[in-house]
């Protein structure tokens, strides 16, 4: 079953502004996990936060963690145009494999 | 160098017709993954070997059959293909440690399977 659901599923914003993405999941985690997909590409990780972790941030990339309600947000700060692409959150719900969400497609426009 | 290798990146065939794709790592991994991107970029797991031995097997239809020669290859065999295989069908790799959850995982360029 589908463990994490990502809001919204489309963004488009402008080159220089903030996008941030939220991903709600559903049963108990180890660690959620962040990764980036272009266009016709496989996808690329970006970070990863463990439970116990509240905020991490990479380079532009800031990932938040509210394990009381389920969710966690990415916020990319001063977007660029090569951001565009689809994001996903990634869960491991307590085993041994992740599970994706739905995704976000970003729309940066120069 | 590539990390995560898969052949052929594009995949046209007919209905009921056998078909495989092969998938190569190179970062020194001991686990692979396939997994299904449908066409609403919905990504689900497949199966997953660690050190050759099968570890994940979801509810796929027994038409799609992995093998792991050994620990840098996974290859997907699929048989009697329908027109609902057709998908990007990706393969990842990753360190496992028995115990711990999963680390991250490491994409190859995907495949894209049509099926007419």
């Amino acid at each position: 079953s589908q463990q994490g659901e990502e809001d919204p599923q489309a963004l488009s914003i402008q080159e220089g502004e903030n996008a941030t993405m939220n991903c709600s999941y559903k049963t108990s985690i180890n660690n959620l996990q962040w990764y980036r997909q272009n266009s016709g590409r496989g996808l690329v990780h970006l970070i990863l936060i463990r439970s116990n972790e509240r905020e991490k941030h990479s380079g532009r990339l800031r990932v938040t963690l509210d394990t009381s309600k389920k969710s966690s947000s990415l916020l990319i700060t001063a977007s660029r145009a090569a951001d565009t692409a689809s994001y996903f959150c990634a869960t491991d719900a307590a085993t041994d494999k992740l599970i994706f969400g739905t995704g976000t497609r970003l729309q940066v426009f120069p | 160098d590539t990390a995560v290798s898969q052949t052929p990146k594009y995949l046209v065939t007919q209905m009921g017709n056998d078909k495989s794709i092969k998938c190569e790592q190179n970062l020194g991994h001991d686990t692979m993954y396939w997994y299904k991107q449908d066409s609403k970029k919905f990504l689900k797991i497949m199966f997953s070997y660690n050190n050759k031995e099968l570890i994940i097997n979801e509810t796929v239809p027994n038409r799609f059959s992995p093998k792991s020669p050994d620990k840098a290859h996974l290859n997907l065999h699929i048989n009697s293909l329908e027109l609902g295989d057709s998908a990007v069908y990706f393969c990842a790799s990753s360190r496992l440690f028995q115990g711990a959850p999963p680390y991250e995982q490491y994409f190859g360029p995907g495949t894209r399977l049509t099926v007419t």
